[in-house]
């Protein structure tokens, strides 16, 4: 059984980086993509992106600009930093992996079928 | 971006009871579409899969259906364990969108 665990600072202050990273076990970080995704009241459940262990990575174009993804095999983790942060970036942030079903070798019908417990990030000074 | 709705956004029901939940997409998105299930405090869980897949463990008393634009799950003879808020989440592209969710309490 894959599970999913999400590490960091609880507090950040305005304008410093999040950094958040979430750690595997029970399975292979490979050949999967990795996501981060975020939950408030007022936005409800927000991607942020994604990055897959080939290096690979998309996000969302509303944080792109802040966004920075990073993967470590050797370690069974990836992690997320979010910079310059605001108020609107406190949240709940989950770490979820990404399967899909494979059609004529090709991935396809992605799904978030494992998911950190969430960890609460608060910005505030 | 493709956004989802939700409808409707909380409904009251009985132990027992039917539950109808639908959900509609920006745009065409075939059948790839998900849907989860949350408790407070809890990440969200997978129930459903391209649009009508039951994920391994979940009831049988959950189903999904549709393509294209307009979805739906349904919970036959509602449980209460399954007092919770379910969301609906395209996979058809990226950036990856969930529904606002639909809060199911007990009346």
């Amino acid at each position: 059984q894959v599970q999913l665990q999400e590490s960091g600072p609880g507090l950040v202050k305005p304008s410093e980086t999040l950094s958040l990273t979430c750690s595997i076990s029970g399975g292979s970080i490979y050949n999967s993509y990795w996501h981060w995704i975020r939950q408030t009241a007022e936005k409800g459940l927000e991607w942020i992106g994604r990055i897959h262990t080939s290096g690979s990575t998309n996000c969302n174009p509303s944080l792109e600009s802040r966004v920075y993804l990073s993967v470590d095999t050797s370690k069974n983790q990836f992690s997320l930093r979010l910079s310059s942060v605001t108020a609107a970036d406190t949240a709940v942030y989950y770490c979820a992996r990404d399967s899909g079903i494979t059609i004529f070798g090709v991935v396809t019908q992605y799904y978030f079928d494992f998911w950190g417990q969430g960890t609460l990030v608060t910005v505030s000074s | 971006d493709i956004q989802m709705t939700q409808s409707p956004s909380s409904l009251s029901a009985s132990v027992g009871d039917r539950v109808t939940i639908t959900c509609r997409a920006s745009q065409y998105i075939s059948t790839y579409l998900n849907w989860y299930q949350q408790k407070p405090g809890k990440a969200p869980k997978l129930l459903i899969y391209a649009a009508s897949t039951l994920q391994s463990g979940v009831p049988s008393r959950f189903s999904g259906s549709g393509s294209g634009t307009d979805f739906t799950l349904t919970i036959i003879s509602l449980q209460p364990e399954d007092f919770a808020t379910y969301y609906c989440q395209q996979s058809h592209s990226i950036p990856r969108t969930f529904g606002p969710g639909t809060k199911v309490d007990i009346k």
